[in-house]
Formats: C-alpha cells, sequence, structure tokens
C-alpha cells in the first residue's frame, strides 16, 4: 500500500511565524502535491512537482513556497504565516492518474 | 481546463436507502473522471475512477458511476447505505494528458439509523 505521511497533524502558530509542514512518500512517485482544504471551496491546489527540484504553482500559490530535495520529501512553506491561511493542508502523490493522500495537517494561525 | 461541480453540498439519507451523489464537469479536452472519500479526520481515498472504456464503473464499498458524455457528468450511487458511508465526497476531473486535478466542493453525506 502507499503511505502518503505528513508531519503534524494539529498545528497552533502565530502570525508572521515561518511553518514548515512536511511530507514524505514512500512509492517512488513523481509527483507530489500539496492542497489546502476549506469548507465548501473543495481542494485548491498550492503547488505541485513533477521531479527533484522542480515545481510548479498551482491555483493559489501567494503566501507559501516549496522545496523538493528528495524525491520522497515535499515541504510546504509558509514564508509569514497570517490568520488567512488557517486551514487543512493535504498533501499527495502520484505516479499516474491516482492521487494518494495523506491524512492531512490541520493549521491554526492565531 | 477544466471544472467541476457538485451539486448537492449535504446529502441526509437513511440506513438502507439508495443514494445519488451529483456531478457534473466541464473540458474541452479528454478527461478521467474520479470520486475519492474523505472519512472525518482523515485524507481522501480513490473510492472509484473512469479512464476509458465501460461508462459505469464500480468502485469499493458497493459505490458506482456512470459516466455520460452527452450530459457531461458522472454521478456516484450505492443501492443500499450504512452509516459507515457517512463522510464528505469529492468529484474530480483531469486532463488525459496531465497530471493536475480539479477537484469538485464536496458532498457531505448523512446517513440516519
Amino acid at each position: 500500500d502507499v503511505k502518503v505521511t505528513q508531519s503534524s497533524r494539529y498545528l497552533v502558530k502565530r502570525t508572521g511565524e515561518k511553518v514548515f509542514l512536511e511530507c514524505v512518500q514512500d512509492m517512488d512517485h513523481e509527483n507530489m502535491f500539496w492542497y489546502r482544504q476549506d469548507p465548501g471551496l473543495g481542494l485548491r491546489l498550492i503547488y505541485f512537482s513533477y521531479d527533484v527540484k522542480m515545481k510548479e504553482k498551482g491555483d493559489i500559490p501567494e503566501g507559501y513556497s516549496v522545496s523538493r530535495e528528495k524525491k520522497e520529501r515535499f515541504s510546504l512553506i509558509l514564508e509569514s504565516a497570517s490568520t488567512n491561511q488557517t486551514s487543512m493542508y493535504l498533501c499527495a502523490s502520484s505516479l499516474r492518474e491516482t492521487q494518494y493522500f495523506g491524512p492531512g495537517t490541520r493549521l491554526l494561525v492565531l | 481546463a477544466q471544472s467541476v461541480t457538485q451539486l448537492d453540498s449535504q446529502v441526509p439519507v437513511f440506513e438502507e436507502a439508495p443514494v445519488e451523489l451529483r456531478c457534473n464537469y466541464s473540458s474541452s479536452v479528454s478527461v478521467y473522471l474520479f470520486w475519492y472519500v474523505q472519512y472525518p479526520n482523515q485524507g481522501l481515498q480513490l473510492l472509484l475512477k473512469y479512464l476509458s472504456g465501460s461508462t459505469l464503473v464500480k468502485g469499493i464499498n458497493g459505490f458506482e458511476a456512470e459516466f455520460n458524455k452527452s450530459q457531461t457528468s458522472f454521478h456516484l450511487r450505492k443501492p443500499s447505505v450504512h452509516i459507515s458511508d457517512t463522510a464528505e465526497y469529492f468529484c474530480a476531473v483531469s486532463g488525459t494528458g496531465g497530471f493536475k486535478t480539479i477537484f469538485g466542493a464536496g458532498t457531505r453525506l448523512f446517513v440516519k439509523a
């Protein structure tokens, strides 16, 4: 079974802090994704990566950056957290068309 | 570009009743279609997918969906639901040439005893 793990299930941060969300997959997948999930809006793509050190902006990249130094790890960085970044963050990986998701990180920015 | 519309935000239903969750999509290219399910406090997992071939697709837990190209729909059905089916269901679409997936807003299914 594909396993996608995320470093934290719950996180509380202060406005202005730098926040790192880590995601690791164990299936040698080329593609990795970061989404945020908000009620009534579904999942919105923040960034994705199709290879090591490669990244592409998704639909809502503002205020976020990413890093992919190793194939199995994809990090999401909030450079200066703001209250409107309070959300559920989901990481996913894929080899072809099917995505496999981690359990999510619920982030609260105070 | 693709888009997905899930026509119901919440669907309450009694246990053992049938259910249909509706999904419409738009796309200028050929598509793959998916339904994912999210149980409380978990990530999403694939329920079923349509890539090509038969338009009736069977998935896990007794769910099935039918791809209707003329109506650009991919509705999800189950003939008899269980309490354990209570979850949020997401319809999704991707172009056959790429790997970006567009998700709908989700439908919350509540199964009542």
